[in-house]
């Protein structure tokens, strides 16, 4: 069965800083995912990525896979308010998918 | 396009009363997908649909959650007897096979009383 973990659960960050979250999954997964999760609103999707190496880059976040390792990281830079949410990422193998608890990201001032 | 539509919104009721959730996958997407989250975890997967059919519901408590999938579009998730763990966001997502990105719906926040 995948499991998902992610640390830090809980990030509070100032603005204009750098930091990164971490994502680590049990066995192989065949893509990661990463989503944002607004208070009272819905998953919103990140990234998808597909395979060893892989990096996608969205305005002040950057992910990153590592299938070797297993794991995944979501780097943040810059940090900005408008950044703060839930971040999730999400494992899938053999169309069983599994999501971390999330990271709660506060940006203050 | 438009996204996942799930309704109701928001859905208070007693323990033993029935519940139902209904979601609109987005249009050409065949799969469809329940979950359940709780307050600070993440989602759970309850049941996944490809076009009509339930591949896999392993995680649905069958003693009380049903879910029907007519015609491979819209979905309705039917709680009965509800109970005050049920209490939790549930959530509807869709997809297209292969790609495995998933849409997420706006949820429909149960609270059991």
């Amino acid at each position: 069965e995948l499991k998902v973990e992610q640390n830090p659960l809980f990030l509070s960050m100032q603005e204009e800083k750098n930091y990164t979250i971490y994502c680590n999954y049990s066995t192989t997964s065949d893509r990661l995912y990463w989503y944002r999760q607004d208070p009272g609103k819905s998953l919103e999707s990140l990234f998808v990525l597909l395979s060893n190496g892989a990096v996608k880059q969205e305005g002040r976040l950057m992910a990153s896979l590592d299938t070797k390792a297993r794991l995944s990281t979501l780097h943040i830079t810059a940090a900005v308010h408008d950044l703060s949410a839930t971040y999730f990422c999400a494992g899938k193998h053999n169309n069983d998918m599994r999501f971390g608890a999330g990271t709660r990201l506060t940006v203050k001032p | 396009e438009a996204g996942v539509v799930q309704s109701p919104r928001y859905k208070i009721i007693e323990k033993k009363q029935p519940v139902a959730f209904w979601c609109n996958p987005i249009s050409g997407h065949n799969t469809l997908y329940w979950y359940l989250q709780n307050l600070g975890q993440g989602p759970e997967l309850l049941i996944r649909y490809e076009n009509e059919e339930a591949v896999d519901d392993s995680q649905l408590p069958k003693d009380r959650f049903s879910a029907e999938r007519l015609k491979g579009v819209d979905s309705t998730l039917k709680i009965q007897p509800a109970e005050l763990g049920d209490s939790a966001v549930y959530l509807c997502a869709s997809g297209r096979t292969g790609l495995g990105e998933q849409f997420f719906g706006p949820g429909t926040r149960l609270t059991v009383l």
